[in-house]
């Protein structure tokens, strides 16, 4: 089936500029994750939707960053005012909610570079 | 605190020859542990995990780790390298679903011929 998708791909933007990355979750998996990789910082989570819930919005660094999960499903990240830091690339993951261990799968991942 | 540490950042073998990457771990829950592989623009590709029983197992692309819980570690294993295998290798430490994996910094292999 179908994996986990991101897009897009790369993403360029100027300092000061908004963007919006974008998920889209394996099929029936109900928990979505951010995380961050970026050099330096290794693989940083970000934040994590399970259904309906409230995330757990404990590893975004400032409050430039949010996402969104609409209908259980997509989920969007949004960061403000990008600043040349920002740059990493944005991994997406999702997994079942299921008592017992947290296998996640990744998507391909958004590289984004801030000029 | 809770961390994953792999002590290579950098290793070389031979193709053919056997490989070893550490990885320890602390983490105050009982812990599910991971190996991950990401090759240049790619994404993670789970290898195995590790969630209870048999503390050898078996993933995939011939990779075996070992789990011993009086060490905190969960080092990954293979008999017999491939040129295909060269690529970046994340260890991971997570709780029940719903936790955020904690990544290790990651140990790059490279494959000589």
């Amino acid at each position: 089936g179908a994996g986990v998708s991101q897009s897009p791909s790369n993403k360029v933007t100027e300092k000061g500029k908004d963007v919006e990355l974008r998920c889209d979750p394996i099929s029936g998996h109900t928990a979505l994750y951010w995380y961050r990789q970026s050099l330096g910082q290794g693989l940083e989570f970000l934040i994590y939707f399970q259904g309906n819930s409230a995330p757990d919005k404990s590893g975004l660094p400032s409050d430039r960053f949010s996402a969104e999960r609409t209908g259980g499903s997509v989920s969007t990240l949004t960061i403000q005012r990008t600043q040349q830091e920002d740059s990493a690339v944005y991994l997406c993951a999702s997994s079942l909610w299921a008592s017992g261990g947290n296998e996640q799968f990744f998507g391909p991942g958004t590289r984004l570079t801030v000029l | 605190a809770q961390s994953v540490t792999q002590p290579d950042i950098h290793i070389t073998v031979s193709e053919g020859a056997s490989l070893e990457l550490r990885c320890n771990y602390s983490y105050g829950a009982t812990p599910y542990l991971f190996w991950y592989v990401q090759s240049p623009g790619q994404g993670l590709q789970l290898l195995l995990k590790y969630f209870s029983g048999d503390t050898l197992v078996q993933g995939i692309k011939g990779f075996e780790a070992e789990f011993k819980r009086s060490q905190s570690s969960f080092n990954l294993r293979k008999p017999s390298v491939h040129w295909s295998d060269a690529a970046e290798y994340f260890c991971a430490v997570g709780g029940q679903a719903g936790t955020a994996l904690i990544f290790g910094k990651g140990t790059t292999l490279s494959v000589s011929s």
